[in-house]
């Protein structure tokens, strides 16, 4: 059984801090890793994919993976009350068009003004 | 672009009633994931679809649960009859191609079963 494991919370963080939120996995051949952000009573949206060791940046966000070590990281910059969501960490299962996704739990980031 | 487009957004029905959730995926898009929402068990997959043909469907629960996608714009998750344990939220999502690069969620459906 392919498993994602996530620290479910809640993380707490004073506003402008850096939060880090951490995910690791089961199968060492998983390729694509992706943050999924959820507010409260909506869906889940993307905010970030990474493929390949090492770090990967957008705006305030940076992802990293180390695949050796079979552990995927979101760290956000300058944390602000509207970060206050949960993360959810994905992986993939399987490649090409027959892929899917396997979800942690999430982790539940609350940012204190 | 209106996105992958889910309804009804909740349904409450008595238990052993039948239920239908409907999912319009965005356009262009070749895979079709049906997922249920729980806070116990997080996001389960339950089926998905490629090109309209169901790839995966060993995480639907037990016979009760069906689903299908009779064309690329549509596809529905049938639940009959329904118990209290099917109370969840249930996901439509979306992509081009697998997921090499994530999917698009719908809104979900909220379904309360009494």
């Amino acid at each position: 059984q392919k498993e994602v494991e996530q620290n479910s919370g809640p993380l707490s963080v004073p506003e402008g801090a850096i939060a880090s939120l951490n995910c690791t996995y089961s199968d060492r051949g998983s390729q694509s890793f992706f943050w999924y952000r959820q507010y409260s009573g909506k869906s889940p949206e993307l905010i970030m994919f990474i493929y390949s060791n090492g770090d990967k940046e957008d705006g305030r966000f940076t992802a990293q993976l180390n695949k050796a070590s079979q552990y995927v990281s979101l760290l956000i910059r300058d944390s602000q009350p509207s970060d206050s969501a949960t993360y959810l960490c994905a992986v993939n299962n399987g490649g090409g068009s027959q892929g899917n996704l396997i979800f942690g739990k999430g982790t539940k980031l609350s940012v204190k003004p | 672009d209106a996105g992958v487009i889910q309804s009804p957004r909740h349904e409450v029905t008595e238990m052993g009633q039948e239920v239908t959730l409907r999912c319009k995926p965005i356009s262009g898009h070749n895979s079709l994931f049906w997922y249920r929402q729980t806070m116990m068990r997080g996001l389960e997959l339950l089926i998905y679809f490629n090109n309209n043909v169901p790839i995966d469907d060993s995480g639907m629960p037990e016979d009760r649960f069906s689903a299908k996608m009779p064309n690329a714009s549509f596809s529905t998750l049938k639940i009959q009859p329904s118990e209290p344990r099917d109370s969840a939220v249930y996901f439509c999502a979306s992509s081009f191609q697998g997921a090499n690069y994530g999917y698009t969620f719908g809104s979900g459906t909220r379904l309360t079963v009494v």
